[in-house]
């Protein structure tokens, strides 16, 4: 099976910052690339699709980018609700294998 | 608006088994494939399986394979997963998840999640 890495498995930052989550695929999975975020107690988020895609309600302070077996998700300009759990996922076939979790908490 | 409403908590002993089910409103059921994702306590997301609402063929984890049985009831909307030969890492949220664009149209992403199921497995 394909393994995904997320890189940092946690991170602290301030308000305004510009926070970069990597998440690296065991081989290419094309675009098949998803982030969620999760915040205590609740359900995941959907925020990109397809690698590079904005869910539809989600702040275009979020964006993702990346094909092959390396991806990215950017926040801009973090803001008080951003600081959750991020998770990459892949689904280029099954299992649609999730990374292991990066925590975005406050500096 | 679209909506995956769960089961509620369950605590079961070792060896037993759970089902919990995820009933889907305000879209077409059959036209939309349905997963699994499960997250024990303080870990991360753990995908565990999808069906097909409308022919009822799913796919299982490796991991999961001879233990769990996803099924959907199309008179109700509703979607089961059923884990047998529980033990206590089985001990998870469960979530059911819609994948978007439609059974015709994948865009192989998880839109809309369940409230999330808690099963516990202890003795």
């Amino acid at each position: 099976d394909i393994q995904m890495t997320q890189s940092p498995s946690s991170l602290s930052a301030s308000v305004g910052d510009r926070v970069i989550i990597t998440c690296r695929a065991s081989q290419s999975i094309s675009s098949y690339l998803n982030w969620y975020q999760q915040k205590p107690g609740k359900a995941p988020n959907l925020l990109i699709y397809g690698a590079s895609s904005l869910q539809s309600g989600v702040p275009s302070r979020f964006s993702g980018s990346g094909s092959g077996t390396d991806f990215t998700l950017t926040i801009s300009s973090l803001q008080p609700e951003d600081f959750a759990t991020y998770y990459c996922q892949k689904s280029n076939s099954n299992p649609w294998t999730f990374g292991q979790g990066t925590k975005v908490e406050i500096k | 608006q679209v909506q995956l409403v769960q089961s509620g908590a369950e605590v079961k002993k070792p060896g037993a088994s759970v089902k919990v089910s995820c009933k889907a409103s305000a879209y077409t059921f059959t036209s939309y494939y349905l997963h699994w994702v499960r997250q024990a306590p303080g870990q991360g997301l753990e995908w565990m399986g999808v069906t097909n609402p409308s022919s009822g063929a799913t796919s299982y984890a490796q991991k999961f394979q001879g233990r769990v049985t996803m099924a959907r009831d199309t008179s109700t909307s509703t979607l089961y997963m059923e884990l047998s030969s529980l033990r206590s890492e089985d001990t998870a949220i469960y979530y059911c998840a819609r994948e978007g664009g439609g059974i015709a149209a994948r865009l192989r992403t998880l839109d809309y999640w369940g409230q999330g199921t808690l099963v516990t497995v202890s003795s």
